[in-house]
């Protein structure tokens, strides 16, 4: 089965780091795109960041630029956000997903994964 | 404020076809990239409904549809049945911004 889990989520104070870990499994991980996505509370979807297969091309949403770095581990099929300065507006649901070759439409999600952000 | 913009809700009857729009500029749809529409049921992660604009995903039924012109793209649905009542969102890239950007979302109730 073609799967995606997130995990590492949890409570963390402003100005805090958090890392998110998301397995793959069910598909060859090393060749697919792969991104992360945020949705906040009641809110809607956020791009977040963006990882080619090989990991040589990695690109962030401004909101996250310099305080967020994305990695990916082919040979565990595992990808990674470390999140640090973290800041209240940051809480939401993280989602990996992969990207449909040839394509920048994400056909594969995770269930998610919620950051909290809160003193 | 979402760089592309949807209606927040439609509504329609079983049975009945509803439309929603995804409007951007000249610097996403208008400049040619490609949309992706999603649904998300209610406390579940986002499902690829319509990839490049009009393309459906094994699995998605016929009766959902897409379609692009100018700055706007549109995702349809005909034959309306009481589990297609979720949030939809659009999905484009937009080249001043560098990234990826999605619509606000749109809130579908069947009546």
């Amino acid at each position: 089965e073609v799967q995606l889990v997130e995990s590492g989520g949890g409570v963390v104070q402003p100005g805090g780091s958090l890392r998110l870990s998301c397995a793959a499994s069910g598909f060859t991980f090393s060749s697919y795109e792969m991104n992360w996505v945020r949705q906040a509370p009641g809110k809607g979807l956020e791009w977040v960041s963006y990882i080619s297969a090989r990991g040589t091309s990695i690109y962030y949403a401004d909101s996250v630029k310099g305080r967020f770095t994305v990695s990916r581990d082919n040979a565990k099929n595992s990808l990674y956000l470390q999140m640090n300065s973290l800041r209240a507006e940051d809480t939401a649901v993280y989602y990996c997903a992969s990207e449909l070759p040839a394509t920048d439409a994400y056909d594969i999600w995770g269930q998610g994964t919620m950051v909290t952000v809160s003193s | 404020q979402s760089v592309l913009t949807q209606p927040p809700s439609v509504s329609g009857a079983p049975g009945q076809r509803v439309t929603i729009s995804c409007t951007g500029t000249s610097s996403n749809i208008g400049a040619g990239y490609e949309v992706h529409w999603y649904q998300q049921l209610p406390g579940t992660a986002p499902k690829l409904l319509l990839y490049e604009n009009s393309n459906r995903p094994s699995g998605v039924p016929d009766r959902v549809s897409g379609s692009k012109s100018g700055t706007s793209a549109f995702l349809a649905i005909t034959g309306l049945q009481a589990e297609d009542e979720a949030d939809y969102y659009c999905q484009s890239y937009d080249r001043s911004l560098s990234g990826v950007v999605f619509g606000g979302g749109t809130k579908l109730t069947v009546l």
